[in-house]
């Protein structure tokens, strides 16, 4: 299936911190979704890209709908701890299925 | 809106019963209920889309005698993972998309934690 590419796969930053990731993809899309998903719960999204080249913020969060549609960023700012977590991005599949990225694991230091 | 509920959180079972997962989606009906398992720091991976009134989709390698699912009504849909081995313990996590709208994103269940002993 599509493989969406998540980079990095984990980060380790010092609490104040801003934090950049980024998901790629061989296919070209119409949205991108960034979830979230703290330990032992499920994914919560956090934003929803619909057009190329969007920017969208939510909180301290900003995603951007990449210009080639084969891309999309999640930055956050000032990171605090409750920030911890995997974040996942999601493109769409057939019959409102999506495929997931493989994650970027963020762990914030105190 | 939009809220997905999973139940239950947490399972600790024998090798050999069978466990029920629900998962209802509380304010919105949905048609199509996914499946998920998910390993420790990896990925969703679909396992299989409950299709409500119909026989399930699953995907491939995923042995349906061994996980079954029931969409009984538009807001309930059951994994049971039947004759549970300890390598069936993980993480199950269904999610939903409200129906009618395209691309709509999909809303998770706070998923379970299977432990086979």
């Amino acid at each position: 299936g599509q493989q969406l590419n998540q980079s990095p796969q984990s980060m380790f930053i010092q609490e104040g911190e801003d934090v950049s990731m980024n998901c790629t993809s061989s296919s070209i899309f119409n949205t991108w979704l960034w979830y979230k998903q703290d330990p032992g719960e499920g994914p919560v999204l956090l934003i929803a890209l619909y057009k190329a080249g969007e920017l969208t913020s939510n909180g301290r969060l900003t995603a951007q709908f990449g210009i080639t549609r084969k891309d999309s960023f999640l930055n956050i700012s000032a990171s605090i701890p409750s920030d911890v977590g995997i974040y996942f991005c999601a493109a769409p599949n057939t019959g409102n299925q999506f495929y997931f990225g493989t994650g970027t694991s963020l762990t914030v230091i105190p | 809106g939009a809220v997905v509920s999973q139940h239950p959180s947490r399972v600790i079972c024998k090798s050999g019963t069978s466990v029920k997962i629900e998962c209802r989606s509380l304010d919105f009906q949905a048609t199509t209920m996914f499946w998920y398992r998910q390993f420790p720091k990896k990925s969703l991976m679909l396992m299989a889309t409950s299709n409500e009134g119909s026989k399930a989709t699953y995907e491939q390698g995923v042995e349906k005698d061994k996980f079954l699912i029931n969409h009984a009504s538009l807001t309930l849909s059951t994994l049971t993972v039947t004759s549970a081995h300890p390598e069936d313990s993980s993480f199950y996590i269904c999610s939903a998309p409200p129906t009618g709208r395209n691309n709509s994103p999909l809303h998770f269940g706070n998923g379970t934690r299977l432990t086979v002993t």
